[in-house]
């Protein structure tokens, strides 16, 4: 199956500076990339996602990036601000009989005001 | 609509009882799935459900069973709970696989 791997597990910083999380995955045939952002005790919701006919893109202060020849994907929070922080998961999935989604270990993001 | 609704949201059970995660969705998705959330560790997959009559393994599919007989629902059943088996659970839908993930509220299980 898919193996995903997520950079770095904890991340700290200040208040108005860039976050970047970065995955890999294991099988070329995977094609859709969502990134998901879990605050403590809530459910894991979508922030972004980006599909393997797409390069980069931008929603508000966030922006995904795919580099399909090496394989990984990025996640760029701009200008973070306190509510940011939370538990980040990269996740992949390609059009195969069930889908699945494979997810990272998640990225504990903090940001200092 | 609801979205996704799970129940409990917490139980504690002993080792060896038995007992059932109910999951609905009200969005009409094809698509539902049983995710584990071990500390750390991110979510795995326990099963997963293309359609009504239609259920495969996971990543993770040891001491669970599940069953689809309606669109809607897609419920998780424990048997023989093992101290291993305590976790946060998230059931979730789509509705093409290759679309957004809804999830529900997580069951936290402890089983002492």
């Amino acid at each position: 199956g898919e193996n995903v791997e997520q950079h770095p597990s904890t991340l700290s910083v200040q208040e108005g500076d860039s976050a970047v999380i970065k995955c890999t995955y294991s099988d070329s045939a995977s094609n859709y990339f969502p990134w998901y952002k879990q605050e403590l005790g809530k459910r894991p919701q979508l922030i972004i996602d980006i599909r393997s006919n797409v390069g980069e893109k931008k929603d508000q202060r966030i922006a995904v990036t795919l580099n399909k020849t090496a394989k990984h994907f990025s996640l760029h929070i701009t200008e973070t601000q306190p509510e940011d922080s939370a538990v980040y998961f990269c996740a992949a999935s390609m059009e195969d009989t069930g889908n699945q989604f494979y997810f990272g270990t998640g990225t504990s993001l903090t940001v200092i005001p | 609509n609801a979205g996704v609704t799970q129940t409990p949201k917490f139980r504690i059970l002993k080792i060896g009882q038995s007992m059932t995660l109910q999951c609905t969705q009200d969005m009409n998705h094809n698509y539902m799935y049983w995710y584990r959330q071990d500390p750390g560790m991110g979510l795995k997959l326990i099963y997963y459900s293309v359609g009504a009559g239609i259920t495969d393994k996971g990543e993770v599919p040891n001491g669970y069973n599940v069953s689809r007989s309606t669109t809607e629902d897609f419920p998780l059943r424990l048997e023989l709970a093992a101290p291993s088996q305590t976790s946060v659970y998230f059931c979730a839908s789509s509705y093409s696989g290759l679309e957004k993930l809804f999830f529900g509220s997580g069951t936290q299980l402890s089983v002492l």
